[in-house]
């Protein structure tokens, strides 16, 4: 039972322009949601967050849109560069105390940014 | 760098052998998270620990075990061992961002091949 949804496995945007990646969940006691980004031969990398609290996270060029009566989330990438080229993973967290529990993780986005 | 750090980075082996993965946390972390991600999936939880002691459990199959020692590393050990079991095999520690924000940091996986 996919909890965490991404849906398009693959994103291709021209360098410069907007990368907007997407992601949908099923279970209303998520309450905390994150971004990795993972290159080939690595472990996945936190890029950023959002509490359930929020709508909106901004971290430098990458911003985080939480829309909870939809349960989507996005991530937004701007301007988005060669080295961003890798695979995203949306991930959920429920129930965060002051140890984070388990994440429930989507099967990834692979964006290409071509120069 | 994670701070996370799984040996070895790649086992092959036959089926029906037994392997053990390692997993040393970020210093002062007290968790220990284990993912299985097989062929275009994303990271599927297995195990939880929290300072050696099992905190949370998910579809982790019974040949499959793992504990967490008084140094806080974590072993997972494999057995019994079927093609179906060839996948990367992530191990997380829990900790705080520079932004504060509560999130997994990730160690770069072991690979199985299972022949």
């Amino acid at each position: 039972d996919q909890q965490v949804k991404q849906n398009s496995p693959s994103l291709s945007v021209q360098e410069g322009r907007i990368s907007i990646l997407n992601c949908d969940y099923t279970n209303s006691m998520f309450d905390y949601f994150l971004w990795y980004k993972k290159y080939p031969a690595e472990g996945p990398t936190f890029l950023i967050s959002i509490s359930s609290i929020k709508d909106k996270n901004e971290d430098g060029r990458f911003t985080v849109f939480l829309n909870k009566s939809a349960k989507h989330l996005s991530l937004h990438i701007v301007p988005s560069q060669p080295g961003d080229s890798a695979v995203y993973f949306c991930a959920a967290s429920a129930g965060r105390g002051s140890t984070l529990g388990r994440l429930y993780f989507g099967r990834g986005t692979q964006l290409t940014v071509w120069p | 760098d994670s701070g996370v750090t799984q040996t070895p980075k790649h086992l092959i082996t036959a089926t029906g052998q037994r392997v053990t993965l390692r997993c040393s946390p970020r210093s002062g972390d007290l968790s220990v998270y284990w993912y299985q991600q097989s062929l275009d999936q994303g990271l599927q939880f297995l195990i939880q620990y929290y300072n050696g002691e099992e905190r949370a459990k998910g579809n982790i199959l019974e040949r499959f075990s793992a504990q967490q020692f008084p140094d806080l590393h974590s072993e997972l050990n494999l057995s019994s061992l079927e093609l179906g079991d060839s996948a990367l095999y992530f191990c997380a520690s829990s900790g705080v961002a520079g932004g504060g924000q509560n999130i997994q940091y990730f160690g770069a996986g072991t690979r199985l091949s299972v022949l």
